[in-house]
C-alpha cells in the first residue's frame, strides 16, 4: 500500500482479555517500529524490528506485551491480560533502514486506539 | 523515556501570527527531527537538520539547533489555521527514535 496501515483502528476489550494489533508498514521498509501514545503525552517507544528480529525491545512495559515480524513485514503486537492501564494509541511506523543508512524519518501509521474496560 | 522536551505545552495565537515552540534534549545527537501530529491522527514528518547544520528552512518551516545548549526551535510563520496540530521534536538513541512531550499549538481563524 502508499502507506502505513493498521488494524484495528478502534478496539474495546474487558480487562484480562487478549489483543491483537497488527501493522503493515510501507512496501521495501525494513525497519518497524511500534511506539504507544497516551492522551496529551508523546510517543512512548516500545520495540523496533529491522527485518524480522527485535533489534531492540527495550520500551515493552512487561512480558504481558509481545511483538512479532515473522517474514519481516506485517507486524503484530500482542497483548495478554490486557489491564486497563494499556488503555492508549498504539501506533506503527517504518522507515527505510536503521539510523545511518537513510535519512531516519519515520512514516506512521493512523494507529490503534486499544480501550480497556 | 522522553528524549526531548518541548516548550511551550500549549500555544494560541491568530492566524498570520508567527509560533515558535522549543525542544531541548539530554543527549548527544547525529540529526534532530520535527513531526506534526493531527488530533487522532498518526504523526507526519516536517523536517530534519543535522548535527552540523545550524539552521533549516521548508517552505514557511524554519528549524534552529543549537547543539551546544541541546536545543532546537521550530517556527511557523504566517499560520494558518489548518496548522492547529501537536509538534513534537524526536531525537534518536541507538537506533530507535525518542520523541519529546510536545506542544498543542491552536491557530485561530
Amino acid at each position: 500500500g502508499a502507506g502505513v496501515s493498521q488494524t484495528p483502528s478502534n478496539k474495546v476489550t474487558e480487562k484480562g482479555k487478549y489483543v491483537e494489533l497488527r501493522c503493515d508498514p510501507i512496501s521495501g521498509h525494513t525497519a518497524l517500529y511500534w511506539y504507544r501514545q497516551s492522551l496529551g503525552q508523546g510517543p512512548e517507544f516500545l520495540i523496533y524490528f529491522q527485518g524480522t528480529g527485535a533489534a531492540d525491545d527495550s520500551g515493552l512495559p512487561n512480558d504481558r506485551f509481545f511483538a512479532v515480524r515473522p517474514e519481516g513485514s506485517v507486524s503484530t503486537l500482542k497483548i495478554q491480560r490486557t489491564e486497563r492501564g494499556d488503555s492508549a494509541v498504539y501506533l506503527c511506523a517504518s522507515s527505510l533502514g536503521a539510523w545511518g543508512r537513510d535519512t531516519g524519518e519515520l512514516f506512521f501509521g493512523e494507529g490503534s486506539r486499544l480501550t480497556v474496560l | 523515556s522522553q528524549q526531548g522536551e518541548e516548550d511551550p505545552q500549549a500555544l494560541s495565537i491568530q492566524e498570520g501570527e508567527n509560533a515558535t515552540m522549543n525542544c531541548s534534549y539530554k543527549t548527544s545527537i547525529n540529526n534532530l527531527q520535527w513531526y506534526r501530529q493531527n488530533s487522532g491522527r498518526g504523526l507526519v514528518h516536517l523536517i530534519l537538520i543535522r548535527s552540523n547544520e545550524r539552521e533549516k528552512h521548508s517552505g514557511r518551516l524554519r528549524v534552529t539547533l543549537d547543539t551546544s545548549k541541546k536545543s532546537s526551535s521550530l517556527l511557523i510563520t504566517a499560520s494558518r489555521a489548518a496548522d492547529t496540530a501537536s509538534y513534537f521534536c524526536a531525537t534518536y538513541n541507538t537506533d530507535k527514535l525518542i520523541f519529546g512531550t510536545g506542544t498543542r499549538l491552536q491557530v485561530f481563524p
